[in-house]
């Protein structure tokens, strides 16, 4: 089990570009959540998946935010513009449905914004 | 809503000593799950240990277990023997399986440091 797959690990990008992280989760997993980590504001979830359909959006900061899971194994969070403040590190977590526990952390990915 | 608190920004401890890190929660669920997380400098999310709100025994997963009262709602985690090993940023976490839906919350976490 190679565990859930964050890439890149670590990305620095000008303001204003676009940014695109990814996640591949467990094989057999049926939730996928995206987690931002701040100093200021700690772990907060932005976004979660069942079955590849998103089900609560309501943590994504504003509209320069959007996700996708196109199918089971794959998932992208995308900045769009980024700007400074969107400086973080971003978790991927699956879990499978009807196991209350077992929601497993990719390694994340750094993401800086100068 | 789940809320939980974690008020210790900071703990030390000795070696080989047992150390309690503090966790209350907030929710108006009938059910819901407890979780304990550790993150150590290399920054990685571990899972330590479960506890569900209708579970008579408290939770223990070798040194780890969590001191669970339900109507204090608190769920505090101990760490026997200490190791340096075990320096990190500890995190509580709970899922409320009704309203809650499938998302953990988080609090803020307790940076914990083992001595010699």
């Amino acid at each position: 089990d190679a565990g859930v797959i964050q890439s890149p690990r670590h990305e620095v990008t000008e303001m204003g570009q676009e940014v695109t992280l990814r996640c591949k989760p467990i094989s057999g997993h049926n939730s996928l959540f995206w987690y931002r980590q701040t100093m200021m504001r700690g772990l907060e979830l932005l976004i979660y998946f069942n079955n590849n359909v998103p089900i609560d959006d309501s943590g994504m900061p504003e509209d320069r935010f959007s996700a996708k899971m196109p199918n089971a194994s794959f998932s992208t969070l995308k900045i769009q513009p980024s700007e400074p403040r969107d400086s973080a590190v971003y978790f991927c977590a699956s879990r499978r449905t009807g196991e209350n526990y077992g929601y497993t952390f990719g390694s994340g990915t750094r993401l800086t914004v100068v | 809503a789940q809320k939980i608190t974690q008020t210790q920004p900071g703990m030390f401890v000795q070696e080989k000593e047992a150390v309690t890190l503090d966790c209350t929660y907030d929710t108006s669920d009938q059910s819901y799950g407890l979780f304990w997380y550790k993150q150590p400098s290399s920054g990685e999310m571990i899972f330590l240990i479960y506890q569900g709100s209708y579970d008579e025994q408290n939770a223990t997963e070798g040194r780890y277990s969590l001191n669970f009262q339900k109507a204090r709602k608190s769920a505090n985690l101990v760490i026997s023997a200490s190791q340096l090993g075990d320096s990190a940023m500890y995190f509580c976490a709970m899922r409320g399986f009704t309203g809650g839906g499938n998302k953990l919350t988080f609090g803020t976490g307790t940076q914990l440091k083992v001595e010699l």
